[in-house]
């Protein structure tokens, strides 16, 4: 049962377009949601979050929006630059609880 | 920094084999976890451990075991390597609190092991 999903499996932008990977869950217990940015041969770094009592969080330029009754969530980056590039996932979870993750994204940011 | 080690990014093993995965981290986090990472399967988790000698099941634990005998290291064991295991292994922590858990969790660079 894929509680996470993420449907695209890449993602092509321009320099300085704006960037929406997008995310669909099906766990309505879930309470949080967070974004990891993973490089190759790297590990996957935390990049923004959201509580399900919300429906936006910006952090410069990167902004999640929670759309609770349709359970989709997504992730604006804007203006989208070359060192974006990378794999995306998203992440659901309830509190105290561990992390259901997607199938991530490849975001490829063309200069 | 908070900071996950990984004993060793790039493995070749041998079917039936058995494959140690060592994980440190310097931040006393409570909680570790191991995922492996597979094209088109996303992160997902194999164990995990809220504290010394404690373990739970994640999603896909068949085939491996684990071990928490101190606070900051976490190991996973291959018992009998399979090919089907080749795959990147990332180890994770995170805090463990009451409240408002955000769920961050921090990452190590990762374990390449190919099974031959």
């Amino acid at each position: 049962d894929q509680q996470v999903k993420q449907n695209s499996p890449s993602l092509s932008v321009q320099e300085g377009r704006i960037s929406i990977l997008n995310c669909d869950y099906t766990n309505s217990m879930f309470d949080y949601f967070l974004w990891y940015k993973k490089y190759p041969a790297e590990g996957p770094t935390f990049l923004i979050s959201i509580s399900s009592i919300k429906d936006k969080n910006e952090d410069g330029r990167f902004t999640v929006f929670l759309n609770k009754s349709a359970k989709h969530l997504s992730l604006h980056i804007v203006p989208s630059q070359p060192g974006d590039s990378a794999v995306y996932f998203c992440a659901g979870g309830t509190s105290g609880s561990r992390l259901t993750f997607g199938e991530g994204t490849q975001l490829t940011v063309n200069p | 920094d908070v900071k996950v080690t990984q004993s060793s990014r790039y493995l070749v093993k041998r079917t039936g084999e058995k494959v140690f995965l060592e994980c440190v981290q310097d931040m006393d986090h409570e909680n570790m976890f191991w995922y492996r990472q597979d094209p088109g399967l996303g992160l997902r988790l194999i164990y995990f451990s809220y504290d010394v000698k404690m373990k739970e099941k994640g999603d896909i634990p068949e085939g491996y075991s684990v071990s928490r005998e101190k606070k900051e290291r976490f190991s996973l064991i291959l018992e009998s390597a399979s090919t089907n295991q080749t795959s990147m292994y990332l180890c994770a922590s995170s805090f463990r609190t009451l409240a408002a858990f955000t769920g961050e969790l921090f990452f190590g660079e990762g374990s390449r092991l190919t099974v031959l």
